[in-house]
């Protein structure tokens, strides 16, 4: 049974870096074709894909956020971390976590954590 | 990489048919055959309906199917139920390991 939870801080203040960390059970990120990838929803609007991470340790980002955007993977821990430096009020979103394959359903989540919000405030 | 167009509304009656569209672009959608589907019931995490834009994951009611041509996808939904009253996120691979999703549409059922 796979699943995903996120966790981090549920309010930052602007131009502080935010860390997420998904933390992952059955699946392993040492298995080829594994990713898992983060997306975000800021309230009352439509998801936007952040960031992917694979099994080979692949990386890929938003063009937009690519300068901002960290994302890493500790295979001993299950966990995928995230980091969003510089944040800022606009960045104030539910974050998920999600599973994906690479050669089946490539580019699709099958598997999303249940999200975390994260407030932007001072 | 901009945004994929969706309707914002659609809606349709018990019984009834509704398809969606989602359109991009000839360097996204219209390129690559990685179009995704996504049901979002309120205050919940997405789920995967339809992937390889066509294709069902298990579990997923046949009720639901996508399609492609040129740069805009679909999705029908078939035989509506009172449990489709949700939004729909269509996704589409963008090249170089990104994907882009659409605005979003949210279907009511009547």
């Amino acid at each position: 049974q796979i699943t995903l939870k996120e966790s981090g801080p549920t309010l930052v203040k602007p131009t502080q870096t935010l860390t997420l960390t998904c933390t992952f059970s059955g699946f392993s990120l040492n298995t080829n074709g594994v990713g898992v990838g983060w997306i975000r929803q800021p309230p009352g609007k439509a998801l936007e894909w952040l960031a992917v991470i694979y099994w080979n340790d692949d990386k890929s980002y938003r063009p937009s956020l690519k300068s901002r955007l960290t994302i890493t993977k500790d295979t001993s821990k299950n966990q995928v971390v995230l980091t969003m430096t510089n944040m800022d009020p606009v960045d104030t979103a539910t974050y998920y976590c999600a599973h994906t394959l690479y050669f089946s359903g490539r580019h699709s989540f099958d598997y999303w954590g249940q999200g975390t919000l994260v407030t932007v405030s001072s | 990489q901009s945004a994929l167009t969706q309707p914002p509304s659609a809606s349709g009656s018990p019984g009834q048919s509704v398809t969606i569209s989602c359109t991009g672009t000839s360097s996204d959608l219209g390129r690559y055959n990685y179009v995704s589907w996504y049901q979002q019931h309120p205050g919940k995490a997405p789920k995967l309906i339809i992937y390889e834009v066509s294709k069902r994951p298990s579990g997923v009611p046949d009720r639901f199917s996508g399609s492609k041509s040129g740069n805009t996808a679909s999705l029908t939904v078939s035989g509506l139920q009172a449990e489709d009253d949700a939004d729909y996120y269509c996704t589409s691979y963008a090249g170089y390991n990104t994907v882009v999703f659409g605005g979003g549409t949210r279907l009511t059922v009547l």
